[in-house]
């Protein structure tokens, strides 16, 4: 049973293409995340959502939209792919923390490896 | 702004040694959690070990221990009795404990493991 799920696992496409990837998970879970990991292996996170509710929204060129068309569901589409954007994304979901103070596990999905050409 | 430092790019471990791995963070809060995450070759992101910043008490999971100081705003992971299997990058993380728990990683330390 995949918990936290992705696809596709591995993307090569040209610059200037439009592209999404696709994030499921089945735990339950109220909130979910997307995060990129760079050349040099550095996470940061790029967007989170609860409920269906955006609620972070990092420093993120606007080429990049999420989409969440219900809970379990966090897409993201990529519109006019650039070099630079070639990197592994991450989906990841957790309970909800915002119904009290205790932090739940993050658990994430295998990754996305976009490459742009 | 919190930030997370991992001074060690990468360390190496004989197999059944014991090995630590550093990481400080920067941070104003004085509630938070901090995590280690593993991520091995087939880059999935496993979390090892999770400790709340108010628990004085180190985290511990099986083989992995932490050395939480919250003065010194350290919190380093042991490995004992290393495996094969522990070879990996490793992330020390902070959860910023505002509207949406959002993760902010060091930069990872590659740990190897030789037999």
């Amino acid at each position: 049973d995949t918990a936290v799920s992705q696809t596709p696992k591995y993307l090569v496409t040209q610059m200037g293409n439009d592209k999404s990837i696709k994030c499921e998970q089945n735990l339950g879970h109220d909130t979910m995340y997307w995060y990129k990991q760079d050349s040099k292996k550095f996470l940061k996170i790029m967007f989170s959502y609860n409920n269906k509710e955006l609620i972070i929204n990092e420093t993120v060129p606007n080429r990049f939209s999420p989409k969440s068309p219900d809970k379990a569901h966090l897409n993201l589409h990529i519109n006019s792919l650039e070099l630079g954007d070639s990197a592994v994304y991450f989906c990841a979901s957790s309970q909800n923390r915002l119904a009290g103070v205790f932090s739940y596990e993050q658990y994430f999905g295998p990754g996305t490896r976009l490459t742009v050409t | 702004a919190q930030t997370v430092t991992q001074s060690q790019p990468e360390m190496s471990v004989q197999e059944a040694e014991t090995v630590t791995l550093s990481c400080t963070y920067d941070t104003s809060e004085s509630d938070y959690y901090l995590f280690w995450y593993k991520q091995p070759p087939s880059r999935q992101m496993i979390l090892v070990i999770r400790q709340e910043a108010y628990k004085q008490q180190n985290a511990t999971e099986n083989r992995f221990s932490v050395n939480f100081q919250k003065a010194a705003k350290s919190f380093s992971l042991k490995i004992s009795d290393s495996q094969l299997g522990d070879a990996a990058m490793y992330f020390c993380a902070y959860e910023i404990m505002e509207y949406g728990n959002k993760l902010v990683f060091g930069a990872g330390t590659i740990l190897r493991v030789k037999s």
